[in-house]
């Protein structure tokens, strides 16, 4: 089942703020984060394990809370080079490594 | 390195044709997944395999085969085309960490 991501689009000026999140409603072993541009290929970001760690990558962070199986990308200080479209990807317990994706969030950074 | 190789990067089919999306990755990777995107759908997993030898089916098998003879080809067969299955396919590898994608096929069924 695929994870539910939130909101579906945003825009931001340039040094704003944003989050995304993602939730997902069964248990998960982790919550990876990925980026495409469009036309591109999807971009690993980070992963996040079972634990509730929070990882960073340049500006942008995420946190993973397994409890309710919801994971969160902070973005901030956006930068043009930010936009394009953010999905997360869910692992659940004994799948074989494979991962269920969101529809995906698009950001649009402006000037 | 290469990477993750997806062949052919286009590609047009007739209703009923039979065709195989070849993926090969250069990294050792035991674990590979095939995906189809479409517009407003996300990333929608199709097959995956965690080894050579052994695959398992996602969200979306229907009408497509694989299999995993080597630890680096993982190969996705139409059976039968359909103009369902019009769309762009990704293939993915991973060590265990973040996946890496190939650059995608994409497909249009007439």
């Amino acid at each position: 089942q695929q994870p539910v991501q939130s909101p579906q689009a945003v825009i931001l000026r340039e040094g704003e703020d944003a989050v995304i999140n993602c939730s997902s409603s069964k248990a998960l072993y982790s919550v990876h984060w990925y980026r495409q541009k469009h036309g591109e290929a999807p971009v690993f970001l980070m992963i996040l394990l079972k634990g509730g760690e929070q990882k960073g990558h340049e500006k942008i962070s995420a946190s993973f809370n397994e409890k309710k199986q919801q994971s969160s990308l902070y973005l901030t200080a956006s930068q043009l080079s930010y936009s394009g479209t953010y999905f997360c990807g869910t692992e659940a317990p004994n799948s074989g490594y494979a991962l269920n994706f969101g529809k995906g969030t698009s950001l649009l950074v402006t000037p | 390195n290469a990477g993750v190789t997806q062949t052919p990067k286009f590609q047009v089919l007739k209703t009923g044709q039979s065709m195989t999306l070849q993926c090969a990755q250069d990294m050792n990777h035991e674990y590979m997944s095939w995906y189809r995107q479409d517009p407003g759908m996300g990333l929608r997993l199709i097959h995956y395999s965690v080894g050579a030898g052994i695959t398992d089916q996602g969200e979306v098998p229907n009408g497509y085969n694989v299999s995993r003879s080597t630890t680096e080809d993982f190969p996705l067969r139409l059976l039968s085309a359909a103009p369902s299955q019009t769309s762009v396919y990704f293939c993915a590898s991973s060590y265990g960490g973040g996946y890496t994608f190939g650059s995608g096929t994409r497909l249009t069924v007439v």
